[in-house]
């Protein structure tokens, strides 16, 4: 089965560059979407095809897919963006979510 | 404004069955695909199924296979997960989200309702 790793936790602090990474094999051959989720909140959609941002989404969230591995970017990360963050992928008809980074703004 | 409402969910006990529905609103609901993405207590997100927006194809996580079904009627709007042969695994909150014009591709979902919990417990 395909599998999507991510770290379980990144710390940053206010105003700083959070990356988040989510590696599976050949990701980069994928389209990767990224989904935000606060405690008690249904996910949001923060980014889709790699490195597209819905509307309403904040310039600061950009990212990438290459290789193995798609990079979530926050720049100038702020209180607001503490959340679950999870990344998405499909392989064989099958949904893939990667286990889910918790990010800390401190 | 783009809208997606499930209902249904509460509790059952092993091995029995319940009807989850998905209301949507504020667009075409023919034109895309439908997803059910699932989330255990304290756990990550799992995806469960989706249908494509003529329902002419399905897919179904190996996990709810044969014991899951997924349908639609898109003259109501709505899309609904039959559950059949429930497990204490299969308790969590069950979202339903909009996803792509072409179903397996992309995002699974970009509007996603507010999730109705679903516990299996004797």
């Amino acid at each position: 089965s395909y599998d999507l790793t991510q770290p379980p936790s990144v710390s940053v602090s206010p105003g700083q560059t959070a990356s988040i990474t989510c590696s599976g094999d050949n990701l980069g051959k994928r389209f990767t979407s990224w989904f935000q989720q606060k405690p008690g909140q249904s996910p949001v959609l923060v980014i889709y095809k790699d490195k597209q941002r819905p509307s309403g989404i904040p310039e600061r969230f950009s990212a990438s897919n290459s290789a193995n591995t798609a990079t979530l970017t926050i720049s100038g990360a702020q209180a607001v963006d503490e959340a679950d963050y999870y990344c998405q992928a499909w392989d064989s008809f099958t949904a893939i979510f990667g286990g889910g980074t918790q990010l800390t703004v401190l | 404004e783009v809208q997606v409402l499930e209902s249904g969910g509460g509790p059952v006990k092993p091995g029995g069955s319940l009807r989850l529905s998905c209301a949507a609103s504020g667009f075409t609901f023919s034109d895309y695909s439908m997803n059910w993405v699932r989330q255990a207590p304290g756990k990550g997100l799992e995806w469960v199924s989706s249908i494509s927006p003529s329902a002419s194809t399905i897919y179904y996580a190996d996990s709810v296979k044969g014991r899951f079904t997924i349908s639609r009627d898109n003259g109501k709007n709505s899309v609904y997960l039959q559950m059949t042969s429930l497990r204490a695994e299969d308790t969590a909150v069950y979202y339903c989200a909009r996803g792509e014009v072409i179903v397996g591709a992309g995002a699974v979902g970009d509007y996603w309702g507010q999730g109705t919990l679903v516990t299996v417990s004797s």
